[in-house]
């Protein structure tokens, strides 16, 4: 089984430029996650989704971060205008709906970004 | 609001011998999840282990196993017989309630060197 995919693993753009990272979830999961892991820290959730919907987009800076799922599948973060602190890697996971043990978020290998 | 707790900022350890990474967790709420990720070098997140705040034995997954001590609040990890292989990022993680679908709280990371 395929699991988390991430597209692009590394990217370099100057501040003020817009960028964008694409994920696709482990097949069949309902949930997905995007985070952002800063250097020597823990990953921090950016926005989550159920499905479509963005149930929890609380931590995401709306002025400049933007994101979608169309089809409940594949998702897209965009970041416009890019800044200095914004270099980060950016996570995403997937996960079931399920209780317990089986709710266990799946990563992929993330997105490490650097602006200059 | 829910907080994760790690002090050890590092931890060395020789191969074969057991060790334990601190976890100390604060919520109010009745219902949680607690996670262990590792993140080695490479950036991906992989689940290691996990343990409901209802259940009533120790979470055991093959070397790991998970030190559950809810009045104290605690979740330490324990690495049986480390590896070489072990040598990683260690990431404690809390969730709200037991379903699958609440974001993850991590903490800031334990790093573990396993010397020969």
């Amino acid at each position: 089984e395929a699991g988390v995919v991430q597209s692009p693993r590394y990217k370099i753009i100057e501040k003020k430029q817009p960028v964008a990272f694409w994920c696709n979830p482990i097949s069949g999961h309902n949930t997905l996650y995007w985070y952002r892991q800063n250097l020597g820290q823990g990953p921090e959730l950016l926005i989550r989704y159920e499905n479509e919907e963005a149930v929890d987009d609380s931590q995401l800076p709306k002025d400049r971060f933007s994101a979608e799922r169309l089809k409940g599948v594949d998702s897209t973060l965009k970041i416009q205008p890019a800044e200095l602190g914004d270099s980060a890697v950016y996570l995403c996971a997937s996960s079931l709906d399920r209780l317990g043990k089986e709710n266990e978020q799946f990563f992929g290998p993330g997105t490490r970004l650097t602006v200059l | 609001a829910q907080k994760i707790t790690q002090t050890q900022p590092g931890m060395f350890v020789q191969e074969k011998e057991a060790v334990t990474l601190d976890c100390t967790y604060d919520t109010s709420d009745p219902s949680y999840g607690l996670f262990w990720y590792k993140q080695p070098s490479s950036g991906e997140m992989i689940f290691l282990i996990y343990q409901g705040s209802y259940d009533q034995q120790n979470a055991t997954e093959g070397r790991y196993s998970l030190n559950f001590q809810k009045a104290r609040k605690s979740a330490n990890l324990v690495i049986s017989a480390s590896q070489l292989g072990d040598s990683a990022m260690y990431f404690c993680a809390m969730s709200r309630g037991s379903g699958g679908y609440n974001k993850l709280i991590f903490g800031a990371g334990t790093r573990l060197a396993v010397h020969p």
